[in-house]
């Protein structure tokens, strides 16, 4: 079966670093892209990668290894507007999105 | 503006009553696409289209229907709904990159 993992809830300080991990199963492999929902709000885009390595934009970055089945998301210099959920997708061989549950990451001052 | 519009935003029936949520995009965008999202259990894909005229299944289609009868339009009809539709509803919409999706602000759905 397919599979996105990734935990559940973070807490971390505002102007600190955090990385959300994600690791995936999935029939194939065509990209993950890393999208962010605030409560109550649809999900916007933040990233994508389809090669290994590291894509950064900004405060955030994310690092994608295909052989390990692993990515992560990475924000640096936290800030109260990033209290949200982070949410993994893997691209499987259909082109067809394949979702985590999503990881809520709480700021505190 | 590029946009999605779903409406309504918030809706409250009953058991069997027929409804239908509108999802419109003005990007030109062919793959349009709804998901439902229930708490831990992230999003997950009702019905999508690929171009006008094609539809196809996602992971949860028992219990509801889609047409896709203009590109900008892509309606989510519950033909007898039941309480566990009650959810958080969203429509996408995508060019190519399927992954890319532009999301509508969601309808919240309540069947009594």
């Amino acid at each position: 079966g397919q599979n996105i993992d990734q935990p559940t809830e973070m807490t971390a300080t505002e102007g600190a670093i955090v990385q959300i991990n994600c690791t995936y199963q999935t029939s194939g492999f065509n990209g993950l892209f890393w999208y962010q929902q605030h409560a109550g709000e649809a999900p916007t885009f933040l990233s994508y990668n389809v090669l290994d390595g590291l894509e950064e934009k900004g405060r955030f970055s994310s690092f994608l290894s295909r052989s390990k089945g692993y990515s992560y998301l990475l924000l640096k210099e936290l800030q109260m507007k990033d209290s949200a959920s982070y949410l993994c997708a893997v691209q499987d061989s259909n082109y067809q999105l394949i979702w985590g549950a999503g990881t809520k990451l709480i700021i505190k001052p | 503006e590029a946009q999605v519009t779903q409406n309504p935003r918030y809706l409250i029936t009953v058991t069997g009553k027929k409804l239908t949520v509108t999802c419109s995009q003005n990007m030109n965008h062919e793959y349009m696409s709804w998901y439902r999202q229930d708490p831990g259990l992230g999003l997950r894909q009702i019905y999508y289209s690929m171009n006008v005229e094609v539809t196809d299944k996602g992971d949860v289609p028992e219990g509801y229907k889609v047409s896709r009868k203009e590109k900008r339009n892509f309606p989510l009809i519950l033909e007898s709904p039941s309480p566990n539709q009650t959810s958080l509803y969203f429509c996408a919409s995508s060019t190519g990159e399927v992954g890319k999706l532009f999301f509508g602000s969601g309808t919240q759905l309540s069947v009594l």
